[in-house]
């Protein structure tokens, strides 16, 4: 099975763009998506198929590809977007999925 | 309004076994992929097994294959994950998760239950 690789923790002031980064070989063929969880709360889709924002999300979030690198941007981030956020994909046989390691984006 | 509530849960010692049960409502249950997903305390998702619409294409994360099997009764709208040869490792938060896109195989969850706790020790 393949990895997601995604930086531990992300830090940035409220107002300000964070960015966070998904990374695996797997990604320029297979779709990526992102979760956002709060402690004590179940996850919660974010973006869909790299880009796709579902209903009920904040346009701040977006999402974008290149290569073998996704990345999750929080334009004007607020306090309340302090959270842990989880980059997902899954293989081309349609029976395994797989979530990166997690990131802590703090607002300082 | 989906709804995913998992039950089944609780305290069992290493070696012995345990079903877990979701309970579907709010969409069309026999259309999608599902899924389990795991969360032990302090640590991140791992994902552990999905079940096509149709119980086609079934998959399981290495760690929890030949002793975890994941099945499902579009019927009574309910999925299932039975546990056998419990580990201390497999103590976590399980969720039970609908996939994003009708039809498809196992791809990505979108909506999910509250989680159910299983704890594994003596």
């Amino acid at each position: 099975s393949y990895e997601l690789t995604q930086p531990p923790s992300v830090s940035v002031s409220p107002g300000q763009t964070a960015r966070i980064t998904c990374s695996g070989d797997a990604l320029p063929k297979q779709y990526a998506y992102w979760y956002q969880q709060k402690p004590g709360q179940a996850p919660v889709l974010v973006i869909y198929k790299d880009s796709e924002r579902p209903s009920g999300i904040p346009e701040r979030f977006s999402g974008s590809s290149s290569g073998t690198t996704v990345t999750l941007t929080i334009s004007g981030v607020q306090a309340e977007d302090e959270a842990d956020y989880y980059c997902q994909s899954a293989d081309s046989s349609g029976t395994s999925v797989v979530f990166g390691g997690g990131t802590k984006l703090t607002v300082l | 309004e989906v709804q995913l509530v998992e039950s089944g849960g609780g305290l069992v010692q290493p070696g012995r076994s345990l079903r877990l049960s979701c309970a579907a409502s709010g969409f069309t249950f026999d259309d999608y992929a599902m899924h389990w997903v795991r969360q032990a305390p302090g640590k991140g998702l791992e994902w552990v097994s999905g079940i096509s619409w149709n119980s086609g294409s079934i998959g399981y994360a290495d760690s929890v294959k030949g002793r975890f099997t994941i099945s499902r009764d579009n019927a009574k709208n309910s999925l299932y994950l039975q546990m056998n040869s419990l580990r201390a490792e497999d103590t976590a938060l399980y969720y039970c998760a609908k996939d994003h896109d009708p039809g498809r195989g196992i791809v990505a969850p979108d909506y999910w239950g509250q989680g159910t706790l299983v704890t594994v020790s003596s």
